[in-house]
C-alpha cells in the first residue's frame, strides 16, 4: 500500500514560534508539494519540489520555507508562525513515470495561538 | 487567480438521487483532470480522472464529462449513498502542477 505519510496529525504552537512539518513518502516519487486548506478556498500550493535540494514557490510562499534533503522526505518550515497560518497542512506526491495521480497524506492540523 | 473554478460551494441530495458538481477552466494546456475525494480527517484521494480526448469517463456510479470546448468538466454521482457524503475536489494538471477547485461539500440525506 503506497504511503504519504505526515509526522502529525495535529499542532498547536506559540506566535513566533520556528514550526517544522515533515512528510515521507514510500513510491521513489520524484515531485513533492505541500498545500493548504482552508473553507472556501480549497488547496492552495505553498511549495514543490522536482528534486532533491530542488524547490520552487508556488502561489502562497510567504511566510513559510521548505526543505528536501532526501527524495523521500519534504520538510515544511513556518520561520515564526503567526496566527494566519493556522491551517490544515496537506503534504502530496507525484512520479515523473507513468501514472499522473497525486498521493496525499492525512493533513496536519495546525492551530496558532 | 483561480485556475480552476468549481461550483457548487455545498450539495444536498437525496439518497438515490443524482449529486452534479461542475468545474470550468481557462489554461488549454492542461491535459489531465482528476476528481478527488476527502472524508472527514484524511487526505484526498483520487476518485475518477479524465484526460481531454474523450468526452466522458464512467466507473460504477462516478461519471465524468467532459466539455473541451466549452473549457467545462462535471462530476456526476448516480444513485448518491451517505457514504458518499465528503468533500469534492476538481482539478486540472499540465506536467508535474495540479491546479485544484475549491471543493464541494456533499451530504446525502437518507
Amino acid at each position: 500500500d503506497v504511503k504519504v505519510t505526515q509526522s502529525s496529525r495535529y499542532l498547536v504552537k506559540r506566535t513566533g514560534e520556528k514550526v517544522f512539518l515533515e512528510c515521507v513518502q514510500d513510491m521513489d516519487h520524484e515531485n513533492m508539494f505541500w498545500y493548504r486548506q482552508d473553507p472556501g478556498l480549497g488547496l492552495r500550493l505553498i511549495y514543490f519540489s522536482y528534486d532533491v535540494k530542488m524547490k520552487e514557490k508556488g502561489d502562497i510562499p510567504e511566510g513559510y520555507s521548505v526543505s528536501r534533503e532526501k527524495k523521500e522526505r519534504f520538510s515544511l518550515i513556518l520561520e515564526s508562525a503567526s496566527t494566519n497560518q493556522t491551517s490544515m497542512y496537506l503534504c502530496a506526491s507525484t512520479s515523473t513515470r507513468g501514472i499522473t495521480e497525486a498521493f496525499f497524506g492525512q493533513g496536519t492540523r495546525l492551530t496558532v495561538v | 487567480q483561480q485556475q480552476v473554478k468549481q461550483s457548487p460551494q455545498s450539495l444536498i441530495v437525496q439518497k438515490g438521487g443524482i449529486s452534479i458538481i461542475n468545474c470550468a477552466y481557462e489554461n488549454t494546456a492542461f491535459d489531465y483532470f482528476p476528481w478527488y475525494q476527502q472524508f472527514p480527517g484524511k487526505g484526498p484521494a483520487l476518485l475518477i480522472a479524465i484526460r481531454p480526448d474523450v468526452s466522458e469517463k464512467k466507473e460504477g456510479r462516478f461519471t465524468i464529462s467532459f466539455n473541451k470546448s466549452a473549457k467545462q468538466f462535471s462530476l456526476h454521482i448516480m444513485d448518491s449513498q451517505p457514504g458518499d457524503s465528503a468533500t469534492y475536489f476538481c482539478a486540472a494538471s499540465s506536467g508535474n502542477q495540479f491546479y485544484f477547485g475549491t471543493g464541494t461539500s456533499l451530504t446525502v440525506i437518507p
